[in-house]
């Protein structure tokens, strides 16, 4: 299974941007990114996914390199509800079937005010 | 939608006792998964269910647990007999389509405490 890496944490000011970077050599042709994330004491929450293009929804940007061995969750501006785990997942596509999530350690965001 | 429920939130139990989890999907979701988190292992997927099929029960870690999802609005997670070993928190989720880009639900989650 394609496998990603994230830093294990990171620290950011709130109301500062936060860029949360995850590489993802091995990935192929058919495999989505996926970000969510994990508040204390709570399932896990999508963020947002993309396969090839940068994509922008209410929570987030995920820029994606052009060789898609990288990308980038983007928070545009922190605040003290972003602090959680954010985990960076390739979704294995079986040719129709469900793609499996397989979560890592993800990366543990702490917001100061 | 009230979203992914499951019940109880909290269970704790002696060992050697039976466990029933349980998970009611978001309605209209075709595909249910249970996983399981701990500070050692992470969040690793047990199995997941397409239709009311169990499809890939790989993860489940032996054969003390098992699942069952007899129609599209419930399933249950069952270990017996329990270990402490088995304390976690257990998470529900579900989905709807096919392919890579689903996006999964996920139920506040069942934290298990085996004595």
């Amino acid at each position: 299974d394609a496998k990603t890496t994230q830093p294990n944490s990171m620290e950011s000011n709130e109301e500062e941007p936060v860029h949360l970077p995850c590489n993802h050599s091995t990935i192929s042709g058919t495999d989505y990114i996926h970000w969510y994330r994990q508040l204390p004491s709570q399932g896990p929450e999508y963020v947002i996914h993309g396969l090839t293009s940068n994509v922008n929804n209410r929570m987030a940007s995920l820029a994606i390199a052009e060789d898609r061995k990288s990308s980038t969750l983007i928070l545009h501006r922190a605040t003290l509800r972003d602090a959680a785990v954010y985990y960076c997942i390739l979704s294995i596509d079986y040719g129709g079937s469900q793609g499996n999530l397989i979560f890592g350690k993800g990366t543990k965001l702490s917001v100061k005010p | 939608d009230a979203g992914v429920i499951q019940s109880p939130r909290h269970e704790v139990t002696e060992m050697g006792q039976e466990v029933t989890l349980r998970c009611k999907p978001i309605s209209g979701h075709d595909y249910l998964f249970w996983y399981r988190q701990t500070m050692m292992r992470g969040l690793e997927l047990l199995i997941y269910f397409n239709n009311n099929v169990p499809i890939d029960d790989s993860g489940m870690p032996e054969d003390r647990f098992s699942a069952k999802m007899p129609n599209a609005s419930f399933s249950t997670l069952k270990i017996q007999p329990s270990e402490p070993r088995d304390s976690a928190v257990y998470f529900c989720a579900s989905s709807f389509t096919s392919g890579g880009a689903d996006t999964q639900y996920f139920g506040p989650g069942t934290r298990l405490t085996v004595l």
